[in-house]
């Protein structure tokens, strides 16, 4: 199956820094993007939508001043999590849909675990 | 609005037991379901996709049957192991951008 890759997989950070995470897609092209945060036991929420060439388009709820998306290109897309605070502790994963395989499969990457101090 | 429950939420086996999850969604009108297992800290990884005209997916000892009709999904674990304990996710998709999540259940299975 297709992979998707995040960098870093676990950052630790004080309150009031910026954080970025990538996410790629190593080995097909992904026009669109999604980034979802789950909190401990608790099912995976979609933040927001992260598109090739244009703005992001974010969940009801979801600050988009806080969470800068940037999709710089064809198999990157960058998350933002801007003047952090321990609230924002959680476990951010993106995926991507391979449409090689025609039927809009997502593929996850392995998460990122931030801890803000 | 899409809705997606996981009954049980937690559930716990002796090793070489048959097993059945259950996914419930309550919009009919999806492109397909797809089942995910999670491991601790972990991202998710993809175990079966059934499309929407499709009945079920066999992969290994899983078997993911889909029911539109009565907005339901089932995982079929045969003779599970210590190494299926994770958690699993159904997710539905609608046929728009957004992939709904269901509850998860946790499997423990025991040596």
């Amino acid at each position: 199956g297709a992979v998707v890759s995040q960098h870093p997989s676990r950052v630790i950070c004080k309150s009031g820094t910026s954080v970025k995470i990538e996410c790629r897609s190593l080995d097909f092209q992904a026009t669109t993007m999604f980034w979802y945060r789950q909190f401990p036991k608790q099912s995976l929420m979609l933040m927001a939508t992260s598109n090739e060439g244009s703005k992001a388009t974010y969940e009801q709820g979801v600050e988009k001043d806080k969470f800068l998306i940037n999709h710089a290109s064809l198999t990157l897309s960058t998350l933002t999590v801007t003047s952090a605070h321990p609230e924002d502790s959680s476990f951010y994963i993106c995926s991507a849909p391979s449409g090689t395989s025609g039927t809009n499969e997502q593929f996850f990457g392995p998460g990122t675990r931030l801890t803000v101090l | 609005k899409q809705e997606v429950t996981q009954i049980p939420a937690a559930l716990s086996v002796p090793e070489g037991e048959n097993l059945v999850l259950n996914c419930s969604f309550t919009d009919s009108a999806i492109y397909n379901l797809q089942w995910f297992r999670q491991d601790p800290g972990k991202g998710l990884t993809s175990l079966l996709l059934i499309q929407s005209s499709q009945r079920e997916q066999t992969s290994g000892r899983l078997n993911a049957s889909l029911d539109k009709s009565s907005g339901r999904s089932t995982l079929y674990i045969a003779a599970s192991q210590p190494g299926d304990s994770a958690t699993y996710l159904c997710a539905a998709y609608p046929g728009t951008y957004k992939y709904i999540f269901g509850t998860g259940t946790r499997l423990k299975v025991l040596a």
